[in-house]
């Protein structure tokens, strides 16, 4: 099946670092990621999208300048949190779709990363 | 506002027995129906439904869309103890995947 590698699965670092989280599409193309952040016992909150070669697109409430998308080729994107403080500490996890844009007929799934706990002290 | 709801929230239940996990969802202009199961880490892919009334089957997992009713269950029969985990409901609408507050499925030996 498809696979998304997410690396580190785990950071602590000290408040005012720039921490960046990568994902990997191993087996095939990614044409969209997304970018979710996850509270304790809580669901999957989307922050962003990002289709390849263009600008990330980020839900209402996500400051763009914080969390910082790159997605520059069809197998990786990247996630940077700016000068984290400790109310950024959270799970984010990244998904992968091989659909062409976002809209289309939604018959690709999703494929989760094992995500990337972030603490910041 | 796209929204999807899953029901219970949490299960506790006897291994062996059979569970049956409910989705409902109002989202504009559907795209797919998707579960996942998440344990320790990120979600993991079950099931993705697209068409009403089609069952899609996976070992002691299957899972029905019913778009009349704008629903979906997923059912797990025989449960084992590797089974507990917190299953997701998620829609595809037109621009995003809009995720369940998940039911926490516990199996006790």
């Amino acid at each position: 099946g498809a696979v998304v590698s997410q690396h580190p699965s785990r950071v602590i670092c000290k408040s005012g670092t720039s921490v960046k989280i990568e994902c990997r599409s191993l087996d095939f193309q990614a044409t969209t990621m997304f970018w979710y952040r996850q509270f304790p016992k809580q669901s999957l909150m989307l922050m962003a999208t990002s289709n390849e070669g263009s600008k990330a697109t980020y839900e209402q409430g996500v400051e763009k300048d914080k969390f910082l998308i790159n997605h520059a080729s069809l197998t990786l994107s990247t996630l940077t949190v700016t000068s984290a403080h400790p109310e950024d500490s959270s799970f984010y996890i990244c998904s992968a779709t091989s659909e062409w844009r976002i809209g289309s007929l939604g018959n690709q799934p999703q494929h989760f990363g094992d995500g990337t706990r972030l603490s910041i002290l | 506002e796209d929204k999807v709801v899953q029901s219970p929230l949490s299960l506790v239940v006897h291994e062996g027995d059979t569970v049956t996990l409910n989705c409902s969802y109002e989202v504009t202009n559907f795209r797919s129906l998707l579960w996942y199961k998440q344990e320790k880490k990120a979600p993991t892919f079950l099931f993705m439904l697209t068409s009403s009334g089609i069952e899609k089957k996976s070992g002691r997992l299957s899972s029905i869309l019913d778009k009349k009713e704008l629903s979906s269950i997923l059912n797990i029969t025989a449960t084992q103890t590797g089974d507990s985990a917190i299953y997701l409901c998620a829609v595809k609408g037109a621009q995003k995947l809009v995720f369940g507050q998940g039911t926490r499925l516990t199996i006790n030996p």
